[in-house]
């Protein structure tokens, strides 16, 4: 089956930094997704890897080892409106998005 | 960025009753759509693939008779949730890729409530 595994909670500090795990097996790979939820909205994008190594963008990086089935998400400066739900999800061989469980970050002052 | 909008963004129905709810691409046309549904504190659960010009794509345990899924144009889809019920009641997204295997757009949600 297809799965995708991500932490449930996790709790960090304003200014600090967070790294939220997302490891996957799926039935083929066409990239990799990373979202961010905040409480009763649509998710909205947040990182696409689809080849090994880490994307920066701003304050958030997305990295990507396709032979470990394993992405990061890295979160600096935390501020705390990044208090959200983070979901991993990854475009199997049919192109479906496959999702994580997300992932509740909790920033606290 | 490419615009994707639902509405309504809310609604209250009484059991029993339809509620349609639509999915436009504003600024882009979209054969495919997806539409999604996510209880509180969950994760979002892919419901169906809308097709344009074609019949939708039901995951496994999604009744298409009772989630009725019409995608008329390059722009819009539609979910009527039929006879609908208390256990019903949820958050629904539809999302529509710009190309095959691109970032997906999402719409703003609606929020279903069936008392």
């Amino acid at each position: 089956g297809q799965n995708i595994d991500q932490p449930t909670e996790m709790t960090a500090t304003e200014g600090a930094i967070v790294q939220i795990n997302c490891t996957y097996q799926t039935s083929g790979f066409n990239g990799l997704f990373w979202y961010q939820q905040h409480a009763g909205e649509a998710p909205t994008f947040l990182s696409y890897n689809v080849l090994d190594g880490l994307e920066e963008k701003g304050r958030f990086s997305s990295f990507l080892s396709r032979s470990k089935g394993y992405s990061y998400l890295l979160l600096k400066e935390l501020q705390m409106k990044d208090s959200a739900s983070y979901l991993c999800a990854v475009l199997d061989s049919n192109y479906q998005l496959i999702w994580g469980a997300g992932t509740k970050l909790i920033i606290k002052p | 960025g490419a615009v994707v909008s639902q509405h309504p963004s809310w609604v209250i129905c009484k059991s029993g009753t339809s509620v349609k709810i639509e999915c436009r691409s504003l600024d882009f046309q979209a054969t495919t759509m997806f539409w999604y549904r996510q209880f509180p504190k969950q994760s979002l659960m892919l419901m169906a693939t809308s097709n344009e010009g074609s019949k939708a794509t039901y995951e496994q345990g999604v009744e298409k008779d009772k989630f009725l899924i019409n995608h008329a144009s390059l722009t819009l889809s539609t979910l009527t949730v039929t006879s609908a019920h208390p256990e019903d009641s949820s958050f629904y997204i539809c999302s529509a890729p710009t190309d095959e295997w691109g970032e997906q757009y999402f719409g703003p949600g609606t929020r279903l409530t069936v008392t």
